[in-house]
């Protein structure tokens, strides 16, 4: 299995302010003959499904604000809120679809300070 | 706009089988355009992805799961199925159905239902 591992569990930040989210794969999500990371970032809110926010590591979905970003590759990922607003509190998961065992990460909770 | 409704009983005594049907609507599973997925989560927890299926019946699921597991698609009905037999509490969790984003296993799920809640209690 792949495992994957996020980082913080929570965190609370300011209003406007900058959030981080790390995700870390036990194995590379690279794909080398087509050169794209298999990760996926989804948004979960209070009593509503997942929402796909990125996918190969940095694409955002239609629809998802531009203050949203995706990076990395490889192990290591990066969800980054650049502004964060009052609508994105929710757990944030990551998601690896490079095995047909499909993994999430453990999710990241993110709160308003 | 494609939508995934999940419909089953809401409660399941121990050790009996839990079944769970998926509608698709504003769309055909018929089309081959997609495969089709379960995920669970148990209260306050995260994410388990269960199985995938696609229109012809190419099938992964998650092997801790794989001797209790059966997902079925019914083309004719515009639905997919879930049948877990053998369940305990370990098996109580909001079931999603979903979609993944194109007819490979391989691309992420982008379109999900609301979600059921399943509780296994005598």
């Amino acid at each position: 299995d792949i495992v994957m591992t996020q980082s913080p569990d929570s965190l609370a930040v300011s209003l406007g302010e900058r959030a981080t989210i790390n995700c870390k794969s036990s194995q590379s999500l690279l794909y080398t003959s087509n050169n794209k990371n298999y990760l996926a970032w989804y948004q979960q809110r209070p009593g509503q499904p997942p929402k796909l926010l990125f996918y190969w590591a940095s694409t955002r979905e239609s629809g998802v604000p531009d203050r949203f970003s995706g990076s990395g590759a490889g192990t290591h990922f990066t969800l980054t809120i650049s502004s964060l607003q009052a609508e994105d509190v929710a757990i944030y998961y990551c998601q690896q679809y490079y095995s047909t065992l499909l993994t999430f990460g453990g999710g990241t909770k993110v709160e308003i300070k | 706009q494609m939508q995934l409704q999940e419909s089953g009983p809401g409660l399941v005594k121990p050790s009996e089988t839990l079944s769970l049907t998926c509608s698709v609507s504003g769309g055909s599973i018929n089309s081959d355009r997609y495969y089709w997925a379960w995920i669970r989560q148990p209260p306050g927890q995260g994410l388990e992805w269960i199985g995938t299926i696609s229109k012809s019946g190419t099938y992964f699921h998650n092997p801790s799961l794989k001797s209790r597991l059966t997902i079925s698609v019914h083309p004719s009905k515009n639905q997919f199925s879930l049948n877990l037999t053998s369940v305990t509490a370990a098996d109580t969790a909001v079931y999603y159905c979903a979609r993944h984003q194109s007819p490979t296993i391989a691309v992420p799920i982008d379109r999900w239902g609301r979600g059921t809640l399943v509780t296994v209690s005598s």
